[in-house]
């Protein structure tokens, strides 16, 4: 299996400040069409987790622009340009490139 | 748009089985793939498997021998079935629609399973 490894686990950040978060996969999850097998999730609290970014750096539909994914093959970051109260939650990465399909442990992004 | 919804005992007896569907509306099963994922009380998620239509499965392999998942295309729905269950399997059942890129896109809203005798 793929094992995922994010950080930090926790990241407290102040509103319209920066933040960064880490994801590193135990092997590439680059694929042969040229397209990174890297999603990242957004769980807000007592809420199901939902898609923010698909293939490394594509945002789904209706994810506001503040966020922003990058990285290839193992190394890859999600960043939020200037953090809002609504980004509270746990960021999760996953890679699709093979089953089973599977996640970091979770970043939880909290407001200071 | 699609929506799912998750459905089955939220009270389930150790070393009975486990048996959740989720039903989908706005979109049909035979198109994409389906899969269930699982969280415990208090930590991450936990990727089960997946269904297409035409009844492809692929499973991971920490459930494989316990786990089955269908789809009944006449119901647009799809469902987990997880036998043997201990309080380890105590958790939110989630299902999602699943891109064919892999992408989990569209979730339901969860379906808390507790194991307790």
């Amino acid at each position: 299996d793929i094992v995922m490894t994010q950080s930090p686990l926790s990241l407290p950040v102040t509103p319209g400040e920066p933040a960064s978060i880490s994801c590193r996969s135990s092997q590439s999850v680059l694929h042969s069409d040229g397209n990174n097998y890297l999603d990242w999730y957004l769980q807000k609290p007592g809420q199901s987790p939902h898609l923010l970014i698909y293939f490394g750096s594509n945002r789904a539909s209706g994810v506001p622009d503040r966020f922003t994914g990058s990285g290839s093959g193992t190394d890859f970051t999600l960043k939020i340009s200037k953090v809002e109260a609504e980004d509270v939650g746990v960021y999760y990465c996953m890679q699709a490139l093979q089953t089973p399909y599977t996640f970091g442990q979770g970043t939880k992004l909290e407001i200071k | 748009q699609v929506q799912l919804q998750e459905s089955g005992p939220g009270l389930v007896k150790p070393s009975e089985t486990l048996s959740l569907t989720c039903s989908v509306s706005g979109g049909s099963v035979t198109d994409f793939f389906w899969s269930w994922i699982r969280q415990p009380p208090g930590k991450g998620l936990e990727w089960i498997a997946y269904v297409a239509s035409g009844g492809r499965t692929i499973y991971g392999p920490s459930l494989k021998s316990r786990v089955t998942i269908s789809l009944d295309a006449s119901k647009n729905q799809f469902s987990l079935r997880l036998d043997s269950v201990t309080a380890a399997d105590t958790a939110v059942y989630y299902c999602a629609r699943t891109l064919y890129i892999g992408s989990l896109d569209t979730w339901g809203q969860g379906a808390v399973v507790i194991v307790s005798s």
